[in-house]
């Protein structure tokens, strides 16, 4: 079953506690991205990656980290988390090049609360 | 750079009524995708539709449907009939056809509330 997965689905976690979201899918596509939504703000792009080894910021980049050294895996890292990341967070995945109509495949969604 | 416009942000209505959600969007792509997902209140995004620039005909899927007028910008979503299962939110995004375009920008969203 094609799917994208994260973990953990719920955290609550402390100001400055180093954190990592997990993200890994199993359809070997090119593209990854994160994404947070926040009330009345929509989801917002956080960082994405075009393939291995290749990432780049988003819109709110800010206080966060990612790495690519695998095609099925896209962490996201927190080194000292703030309130301010207090958010639901999405991956997501989709094949690139030409066809950039693919079907974009979503993660169940991370909570992370900051205290 | 891309943008979504969605102005609405809540929307009551009684069960059985008819509701449209606007989307209006911004892009210099001549090659572009707009889809419409759903966030029920588990938090899952569900996807509902794409449509890709050059097909502007619309779309009906039982009871919902679609309206894609390129010369307007916009992509709006009618709800037929609606049902207390509708209650959501909705959102509308646009990806262009390259590189940084390529991601998914989404609106802000729109609250629909369906009341028995």
């Amino acid at each position: 079953e094609a799917q994208v997965t994260q973990n953990p689905r719920y955290l609550i976690t402390v100001t400055g506690k180093k954190l990592t979201v997990t993200c890994s899918q199993n359809m070997n596509h090119e593209y990854m991205s994160w994404y947070r939504q926040d009330p009345g703000l929509g989801l917002r792009q956080i960082y994405y990656s075009m393939n291995v080894e290749v990432t780049d910021k988003g819109d709110v980049p800010e206080g966060y980290k990612v790495s690519r050294k695998e095609k099925r895996n896209f962490p996201l890292i927190l080194e000292s988390p703030s309130p301010n990341q207090t958010s639901l967070y999405f991956c997501a995945s989709t094949k690139t090049g030409l066809h950039s109509g693919n079907t974009i495949y979503f993660g169940e969604g991370s909570w992370l609360t900051v205290v | 750079a891309q943008k979504v416009t969605q102005a609405q942000t809540e929307i009551s209505v009684v069960e059985k009524e008819d509701v449209t959600l606007d989307c209006v969007y911004e892009t210099r792509d001549t090659t572009y995708y707009l889809f419409w997902y759903k966030q029920p209140p588990s938090g899952e995004l569900v996807f509902l539709i794409r449509r890709n620039s050059f097909d502007e005909q619309n779309e009906i899927s039982g009871r919902y449907s679609w309206n894609f007028q390129k010369s307007t910008s916009s992509f709006n979503f009618t709800i037929t009939a609606s049902q207390v299962v509708d209650s959501a939110v909705y959102f509308c995004a646009l990806r262009g056809y390259t590189g940084a375009n390529s991601k998914l920008t989404f609106g802000k969203g729109i609250t629909l509330s369906v009341r028995p």
